[in-house]
């Protein structure tokens, strides 16, 4: 079965520095990966995706990841964060496309 | 403009009560799904359907059941043999995949329903 792992369940950035939230995945398949943002007490929404066009997927709100298959990682970065980025950011992984597995999620605190 | 409509926002059940989540789209979509949330377990399927008329087991299914009588809706009912219901609801939608150039189609979710015990 798939699986993604998200080092961290919380972390703290101050604001202007540096946001990665990890996520590793498992597969014996060529996966197709996805990074999601939860602001309280909605639903997600989708960051980016993997397409396989280009290891580095740029997203919306400043955001991007790379695709590491040596590593089966896809980390998600942000140079420089903004309050406004608190929130639970979630990495998922589909390799049939029928089903979804998610990450238990990693909560972004931005410090002013 | 197109999107996922769940209902209600927040929902309270009694002890011995079913309570049924609504869910509906416009998107066109095939296929919908429904999570349930815990703090910290991420988000976990309930149950998930391809096509009308057709619905599969997740990996948390007891307790629950579902109809997809119609493409737009995918209702979800609480039954009482779920013994810890209280949870954020979360339903999705994506389409379908079809062959290997639709398998990254991304899920689209509501903003979710709140459901509590009495």
């Amino acid at each position: 079965a798939q699986s993604v792992t998200q080092l961290g369940s919380h972390v703290s950035v101050s604001e202007g520095a540096l946001v990665l939230l990890r996520c590793n995945y498992s597969s014996s398949v060529p996966p197709y990966l996805f990074w999601y943002v939860q602001y309280p007490n909605q639903g997600l929404q989708l960051l980016l995706k993997y397409t396989s066009a280009a290891t580095l997927v740029k997203g919306i709100n400043g955001f991007e990841a790379e695709f590491k298959k040596s590593e089966t990682s896809f980390h998600l970065t942000k140079p420089s964060a903004h309050m406004s980025d608190a929130a639970e950011y979630f990495c998922a992984v589909s390799d049939t496309g029928n089903q979804f597995y998610f990450g238990t999620g990693t909560s972004l605190t931005v410090i002013p | 403009d197109g999107g996922i409509t769940q209902s209600p926002k927040y929902l309270f059940r009694k002890e011995g009560q079913n309570v049924t989540l609504s869910c509906e789209q416009n998107l066109n979509h095939d296929a919908m799904y429904w999570y349930r949330q815990d703090p910290g377990q991420g988000l976990r399927l309930i149950y998930y359907s391809q096509i009308v008329n057709d619905f599969q087991k997740g990996d948390i299914a007891e307790g629950y059941s579902v109809s997809r009588e119609k493409k737009e809706s995918f209702p979800l009912t609480v039954t009482s043999a779920q013994k810890n219901p209280t949870a954020f609801y979360l339903c999705a939608s994506s389409i379908a995949p079809q062959g290997a150039l639709t398998k990254n189609q991304p899920q689209h979710f509501g903003d979710g329903t709140r459901l509590s015990i009495l």
